[in-house]
């Protein structure tokens, strides 16, 4: 069965860093497209970033570009998220998602539950 | 930019059927886009249902389908239940690594 475990969510003031972690569980991770979608309260839902199954080649959407690093560890099974210079319109629950085994028309196909992350002072 | 485009909600009578599309601000939505569908219900993670334009995801009724009709990506839903009550997102690659999601469709079945 797959599994997505986010973690490392939680309240940071503005300006302030974040580190996301996503363990995975139940299929072969490296061998697939992994992404973070962010869904803002009350609000749509939002891709942000993709990292290829190598962890070589990573993309993201322009509201996070230079702010937000995406990486991988094959070896752990685990995605993640690294957030720095986070302002009140960053706070959302993060989702992982896995995709497929390319980056070209990648989905979604297995969601996480999810880490609230709030930035407030 | 270009914007994902979705209808901010519609209604459809129980066992009905019902179209919710996916468009473009500017352009025409093809297979090349590889169109993929999902459904969220309030407090919940989303749910694959439809990818690559029409491949429905493991255990997903044949009550959903996708599809490309005109200039839009489609997802059809017949007999429309009440757990059909929910959230609809779409999400179109764009190329160059880039996926974006449309605003949302809120369906009520009523």
């Amino acid at each position: 069965e797959v599994q997505l475990l986010e973690s490392g969510g939680g309240l940071v003031q503005p300006g302030g860093s974040l580190r996301l972690s996503c363990a995975a569980s139940g299929f072969t991770f490296s061998t697939y497209v992994m992404s973070w979608v962010r869904q803002a309260p009350g609000k749509g839902l939002e891709w942000i970033s993709v990292v290829s199954a190598s962890g070589g080649s990573s993309y993201y959407a322009d509201s996070v570009k230079g702010r937000f690093t995406i990486s991988r560890d094959n070896s752990k099974n685990t995605l993640y998220l690294q957030m720095i210079s986070l302002s009140a319109e960053d706070t959302a629950v993060y989702y992982c998602a896995k995709g497929t085994t390319m980056i070209t028309g990648n989905y979604f196909d297995y969601w996480g539950q999810g880490t609230l992350v709030t930035v407030s002072s | 930019q270009t914007v994902v485009t979705q209808e901010p909600s519609f209604s459809v009578s129980p066992g009905g059927t019902v179209t919710l599309t996916c468009g473009l601000s500017s352009g025409s939505v093809s297979t090349n886009y590889y169109a993929s569908w999902y459904q969220q219900t309030p407090g919940q993670a989303p749910r694959t249902l439809i990818y690559s334009t029409n491949t429905r995801s493991s255990g997903v009724p044949d009550r959903f389908s996708g599809s490309i009709l005109g200039n839009k990506a489609a997802l059809t839903i017949t007999g429309a239940q009440a757990d059909d009550e929910c959230d609809y997102y779409c999400v179109l690659y764009m190329g160059s690594g880039i996926s974006m999601f449309g605003g949302g469709t809120k369906l009520t079945v009523l």
